[in-house]
C-alpha cells in the first residue's frame, strides 16, 4: 500500500520569506501522481499544485513551486514571498495512475507571521 | 464555474440515528469519492463511484453505504449513528480522462453526533 509522510506537524515562517514544507512517499509505481493540497480554517480543500512523475520537470504555480526527487520519493512544496493568506493545513497526497483514491500525508500546520 | 456540491453544510444527529449526505459533482465529472476527515486529521478514503458503478472501497464501515444515481450525484447513507462518526465529510468529483487533474472537492458536511 502507498504511504505519505509528511515529517514536519507545525511549521512557521515570516511574512514575505520563503518556507518549504517537506513529503515523502512509499510506492512500487513507476507512474503516479503527487498534489498539494490546502486547508484553510473553513477546511475547504484546495488545489495548490500538482505534478505527474513521469516529468522531469518540477511544476510551478506563481508563488508555490515543488522539489520532485523521484528516486528519493520525496515532492517537497516551496511558498515563495508568504502571505497572511498562505496560513493554512497542507495535505501531500499521492494517486496511482490507474486507481482512484488520494492517499493524503498527516498535515503540516503553516503559521504566517505578521 | 460550477463546483463540488454538498449538502447539508451541517448536520446534528443523535446516536443511532440515521444520516443521508448529497453530493452533486462538477458537470461532466464521471467519478465521485466520499473522504472522512476526523479532528486533527488526514481525510480518509471511504468509497468511489465511476459511471455509477463502485470502483474502489476504503475504511468505510458496514453501517454506511452509498450509490451514485443517473445523474450522477452520490449518497452517503449512515446508519446507526455513533459519537465516533462525527467528522468533516468530503465528497469530491474528479474525469477519469484526466487523472492528473487531481479532485475538486466540496465544502464538505460537517457531522455531530450527540
Amino acid at each position: 500500500a502507498q504511504t505519505v509522510t509528511q515529517s514536519q506537524p507545525e511549521m512557521s515562517v515570516q511574512e514575505a520569506e520563503t518556507v518549504t514544507l517537506s513529503c515523502t512517499y512509499d510506492t512500487s509505481e513507476s507512474d503516479y501522481y503527487l498534489f498539494w493540497y490546502k486547508q484553510p480554517p473553513s477546511r475547504q480543500m484546495i488545489l495548490v499544485i500538482r505534478q505527474e512523475a513521469y516529468k522531469q520537470q518540477n511544476a510551478t504555480e506563481n508563488r508555490f513551486s515543488v522539489n520532485f526527487q523521484k528516486a528519493a520519493k520525496s515532492f517537497s512544496l516551496k511558498i515563495s514571498d508568504s502571505q497572511l493568506g498562505d496560513a493554512a493545513m497542507y495535505f501531500c497526497a499521492y494517486k496511482k495512475t490507474s486507481g482512484s483514491r488520494l492517499t493524503f500525508g498527516e498535515g503540516t500546520q503553516l503559521t504566517v507571521n505578521p | 464555474a460550477a463546483g463540488v456540491i454538498q449538502s447539508p453544510r451541517h448536520l446534528i444527529k443523535e446516536k443511532r440515528e440515521t444520516a443521508t449526505l448529497k453530493c452533486y459533482p462538477i458537470p461532466r465529472h464521471d467519478t465521485v469519492y466520499w473522504y472522512q476527515q476526523g479532528p486533527g486529521q488526514d481525510p480518509q478514503f471511504l468509497i468511489s463511484f465511476y459511471e455509477k458503478m463502485q470502483s474502489d472501497k476504503g475504511s468505510i464501515p458496514d453501517r454506511f453505504s452509498a450509490q451514485q444515481f443517473s445523474d450522477y450525484h452520490s449518497e452517503l447513507n449512515m446508519s446507526s449513528l455513533e459519537l465516533g462518526d462525527s467528522a468533516l465529510y468530503f465528497c469530491a468529483s474528479s474525469l477519469k480522462a484526466a487523472p492528473s487533474y487531481g479532485y475538486t472537492f466540496g465544502s464538505g458536511t460537517r457531522l455531530t453526533v450527540v
